[in-house]
This record gives C-alpha cells, sequence and structure tokens, in this order.
C-alpha cells in the first residue's frame, strides 16, 4: 500500500524547535517533489516547502524562510521538516505530499494523515 | 503570491443534484505547454486531503466520473454531477503555477 505517514509533532514552547518526518511505504521517494502543507484546524491549507527529488531544490512559504528547513533522505524514504524559532502561528497539522514528478506541475496524489504542532507556553 | 478565490463558501446540496464551485486566479494560470495548473482536492471530514483533478480538467485515478473540471486562464469550475453523500467535505481549488503555492479559502459541499 502506498502511504505516506507522518510523525514528530508535539507540544513546544514559543522559539522552540521541532523535527517532522514523513516515511513513505511502498513506493521510493527518490524521483519525485515532496511537499509539506499545513493547515490550522478549522481553516484552509497553506503550503509550506517543496523540495525536488536530490534536494537540490528548495522553495519556502516566505513567513518560514531562515526558520524551517526542508530536507530528505532517500536512503531511508523519508522526508524531513526542520522547524526552529517556532511561533503561535507555526501550530497546525502538517501533511507531507508526494509530487506527481512526470507532470511537471505541482500535483500532489499522496498524502499523509498528518502530525500535529502546538505552540505554547 | 497569486490569490485563489473560492465561492460559494457553503454548498448544501440534495442527494442526486449537480454542483457548481467556482475558483478565480489573480494571474492566469495557464503554462506554456497549453495547460492550466490549477488543480481540486477534497478534504473529507476528518479525513487528509486528496486529489481530485488536476492540470484543470484531468481526473485523478479512481476519481468518479460524476466530477469534472473546466475552466482556463483565471477562471475555473469544478462541477459535481448526481451528488452523494460520500461527496461531502470541503472542496479546495490551489494554483501550481508558482510558488508558493496558494488555496482557495475552500468550499463546504454538505448534503440537505
Amino acid at each position: 500500500e502506498v502511504q505516506l505517514v507522518e510523525s514528530g509533532g508535539g507540544l513546544v514552547q514559543p522559539g522552540g524547535s521541532l523535527r517532522l518526518s514523513c516515511v513513505a511505504s511502498g513506493f521510493s521517494i527518490s524521483p519525485d517533489y515532496m511537499h509539506w502543507v499545513r493547515q490550522v484546524p478549522g481553516e484552509g491549507l497553506v503550503w509550506v516547502a517543496r523540495v525536488n527529488g536530490d534536494g537540490s531544490h528548495i522553495n519556502y512559504l516566505e513567513s518560514v524562510k531562515g526558520r524551517f528547513t526542508i530536507s530528505r533522505d532517500n536512503a531511508k524514504n523519508t522526508l524531513y521538516l526542520q522547524m526552529n524559532s517556532l511561533r503561535a502561528e507555526d501550530a497546525a497539522t502538517y501533511y507531507c505530499a508526494k509530487e506527481v514528478t512526470s507532470l511537471g506541475s505541482s500535483v500532489m496524489d499522496v498524502w499523509g494523515k498528518g502530525t500535529t504542532v502546538t505552540v505554547s507556553s | 503570491d497569486i490569490i485563489m478565490t473560492q465561492s460559494p463558501l457553503s454548498l448544501p446540496v440534495a442527494p442526486g443534484e449537480s454542483a457548481s464551485i467556482s475558483c478565480r486566479s489573480s494571474k492566469s494560470l495557464l503554462y506554456r505547454d497549453g495547460r492550466d495548473r490549477l488543480d481540486w482536492y477534497l478534504q473529507k471530514p476528518g479525513q487528509s486531503p486528496q486529489l481530485l483533478i488536476y492540470l484543470g480538467s484531468y481526473r485523478a485515478s479512481g476519481v468518479p466520473d460524476r466530477f469534472s473540471g473546466g475552466g482556463s486562464g483565471t477562471d475555473f469550475t469544478l462541477r459535481i454531477s448526481r451528488v452523494e453523500a460520500e461527496d461531502v467535505g470541503v472542496y479546495y481549488c490551489m494554483q501550481a503555477l508558482e510558488t508558493p503555492l496558494t488555496f482557495g479559502g475552500g468550499t463546504k459541499v454538505e448534503i440537505k
């Protein structure tokens, strides 16, 4: 079965750090762009970051630049999101998603169930 | 950033009726290859988003043909014919022309 499983969420104080992981099974992530998308409960979807297959091409949402780092370990079939200097507004459920790279567009066809980040003192 | 505007915010539909959701972008999403960089996702209650329509009008694998996407440039429409109970949830359009990728605010479809 093709699936993505996120982990690493939790409660962190403002200014703190967390590292999210997303493990893929049933397929190899190595050829594909991978994304992080977040959602505050009851609100809409917000794209956060994406990384290409070999990690050489990365884009971020402006508000997380310099604080978040997306990376991948293709040998471990795992995507990461290192989140530093966390703010209250970063609190959300974070989803990882796989892109259908062959389409030449950021079409996300596989999504994880998400991991929840809470930022509070 | 490209702004995506969806309407309506909420859409009550009786089973068997059709539904239509509008999505407008602040910039043309038509790419040089002739395909629009506009996708539709459905988030069912308590679930993660799932891909419905990509590149404006292509149904994702396993998506019933009751769902269709249309439009081009800055104006797009998702149509659901013969709405079923399993179609309830929040529908989002998303532009993939440039980063940051941006989503519409969502349209909540519910059964009357």
